[in-house]
């Protein structure tokens, strides 16, 4: 069974740094892996999603990686601001289903 | 309207009670999801529908009951519900059920805030 984890569950930075988020998984055979993000009580919006022959995407600000060697992605947003305060979920596609971890919790502080 | 639509966005239901939670999705996809998000959890899968037909139970309790009328249309039953089943409740949909193509990626409703008391 495919294990994801976020790490670290919550990180909280000033407006302008550089946020590293990071996900890591257990079983490398993945199909594709997709970055969420989730405002408080409301539902997932797909922010990028990286196809398993890829190695990264990037959309505006957000660029995410994927190692599947070793078991890693990282999602990098650049010059953060108040309006990326969200919990960003990581999820794994096996096929047509998704593994989810449990997310990281960012504040940017103003 | 577009994507994929979630009613009601908030329900509270006594133990006793008995409520449906609907999902339509106007994106022509062919497979439809329920998850389950728990306080301090991570999304849990519980149904898949593809075409209509189910073809994923992940060991969810028979007071959950799923039905899926049409390729548009999920709904979830709720009866005898316990307080720990209160959660957010997601549907998805996408293309298809399986394979690996890019083109199965899943699009999230805005979920439903159960709260059983």
């Amino acid at each position: 069974k495919q294990e994801v984890t976020q790490i670290p569950a919550a990180l909280s930075v000033p407006e302008g740094e550089n946020l590293v988020l990071n996900c890591s998984f257990t079983d490398s055979a993945i199909y594709n892996l997709q970055w969420f993000r989730q405002d408080p009580g409301k539902g997932l919006t797909s922010l990028l999603l990286i196809q398993s022959s890829q190695r990264e995407q990037t959309s505006g600000r957000l660029n995410a990686s994927l190692d599947k060697s070793s078991g890693r992605s990282t999602l990098y947003i650049a010059a953060s601001q108040p309006g990326d305060s969200a919990t960003y979920l990581c999820a794994l596609y096996d096929d047509y289903k998704l593994s989810f971890g449990a997310g990281t919790t960012v504040t940017v502080r103003a | 309207e577009t994507g994929v639509t979630q009613t009601p966005r908030h329900l509270v239901m006594g133990m006793t009670n008995k409520k449906s939670l609907k999902c339509e999705q106007h994106l022509g996809h062919n497979a439809m999801y329920w998850y389950k998000q728990s306080a301090k959890k991570p999304l849990e899968l519980m149904f898949v529908y593809n075409f209509k037909e189910q073809t994923e139970n992940n060991s969810v309790p028979s007071r959950f009951s799923p039905e899926c009328p049409n390729s548009s249309h999920l709904f979830l039953h709720l009866h005898t519900l316990q307080p720990e089943d209160s959660a957010l409740y997601l549907c998805a949909s996408s293309s298809t059920g399986g394979g690996s193509s890019g083109a199965n990626v899943l699009t999230f409703g805005a979920g439903s805030r159960l709260t059983v008391l």
